[in-house]
Order: structure tokens, then sequence, then C-alpha cells
């Protein structure tokens, strides 16, 4: 176990609908980032926070969103969901000043109807 | 842009033999990390090994050990002694020296046989 937790572990929406998804960090943990694993693939970055602010994003569209919160916990929000958001959700913590080793949680599998 | 291939999506191997998974990549920086998680049936991503590019000297944690050609661009991970707990996916992973981000290969799926 990393002591990472992320809730729910599962979820189905409809397309259009919101969904919010949590992450616990790593005790002493700054920095969260967050994955999208389709089924049977590897995981794609969407984005990391550090210090409650945005510091990098990859390929998604604007409609995933997230927060981090002063105790370092996380937040992935998708809005207007479409089918292809169906998959594994990871998120990983770890500190800034040791980015390189990143603990993963276990995930939130969302399947968009 | 970087990326990260594994050319071998599933291999099997028999308990107590030894196995390696292929990766490549490709950048254009020079220093950088490289990783090999392993992904079990039960989904949570486990660190199992970890290269920094700027050590010749290849990694090693126990059973597991890496090929690093950096000139070939070529990171492969060896698992000897095979064990059962060992089957899992296993992905291949890119980080810039500097980024946080992860960059992952496509997966190994490895069953070890009994």
């Amino acid at each position: 176990e990393t002591g990472v937790t992320q809730s729910p572990t599962h979820l189905i929406k409809t397309r259009g609908q919101q969904v919010t998804l949590r992450c616990s960090s790593q005790s002493g943990h700054n920095t969260v980032s967050w994955y999208q694993q389709a089924l049977g693939q590897g995981p794609q970055f969407i984005f990391q926070y550090y210090r409650e602010e945005e510091n990098g994003r990859g390929n998604f569209p604007p409609r995933f969103s997230g927060l981090q919160f002063p105790n370092y916990s996380s937040e992935l929000n998708v809005n207007a969901l479409e089918l292809d958001d169906s998959a594994l959700y990871l998120c990983a913590s770890s500190l800034r000043e040791a980015k390189e080793t990143q603990y993963f949680g276990p995930g939130t599998r969302l399947l968009v109807l | 842009a970087q990326t990260v291939t594994q050319s071998q999506p599933e291999m099997s191997v028999q308990e107590a033999e030894t196995v390696t998974l292929s990766c490549t990549y490709d950048t254009s920086e020079n220093n950088y990390y490289l990783f090999w998680y392993k992904q079990p049936p039960s989904r949570q991503m486990i660190l199992v090994i970890r290269q920094e590019a700027y050590k010749q000297q290849n990694a090693t944690e126990n059973r597991f050990s890496v090929n690093f050609q950096k000139a070939a661009k070529s990171f492969s991970l060896k698992i000897s002694d095979s064990q059962l707990g060992d089957t899992a996916m296993y992905f291949c992973a890119f980080m810039k020296m500097e980024g946080g981000k992860l960059i992952f290969g496509q997966g190994t799926t490895l069953q070890v046989k009994p």
C-alpha cells in the first residue's frame, strides 16, 4: 500500500453529466498528479498540482479541471462527460523536492453510459 | 515530444525462470529518469525500479534489474526467479529531469505460470 487513497472506487455516470473524483495524498506529500488510463493502455498525464495551483497540464480539454486543498488532498472534476471519458483515473502524490518518485492510489473506475 | 514504446503486449514465463521485458523511448533530453511500474490485477501501480540517465550503472532491486542503453534509447527489465506474484501489467515510463510528468508506454502483460 502506498498511503494514497481515492474515492469512490467505482462510478457510473451518463453522457453530459459532471463528476468529481477525490484523492488523499500520502502524508507529507505536497504535489499531486492525475492520470487517465483507458482500458488496456498506459496512463496519460492530465495535470499536476503544487501549492494549490496547476503546475503542468497534459493534452486534455478545459472540461477537465482540478483543485488541491491546503491539506494537499485533491479533486479531479470532469464536466460534460463523454463516452470516451470512461477510464481508470489515477492520482499520484509526491514531494516537490523528489517529484520523480510518485506514489499511486488504487484509482477510480469511471463508466460513462 | 517524448514517446515510450513497449513492443510486447503479452508475455509468459514459467515460475522460477527469467524473463526480459523490452522498452524503447525517444527523447532529445540528455538528463531524465526511466522507470518500470507494475500494475497487478488489484490495479494499484507500484514502482519496481528507477534509473537515472546520467548513471552508467544499471539499476538493480533484488530480482529486478535493468539493461539501460542510453545511445540506443533502450531500457529493458529483467525479472529473475519469476514468482506467481509477479503476474501483472508492467509499464515502462519516462520523466524529464526537471519535469513531474510521467510518460508511459502501452504496457506488457506478464503471466507467470506454475
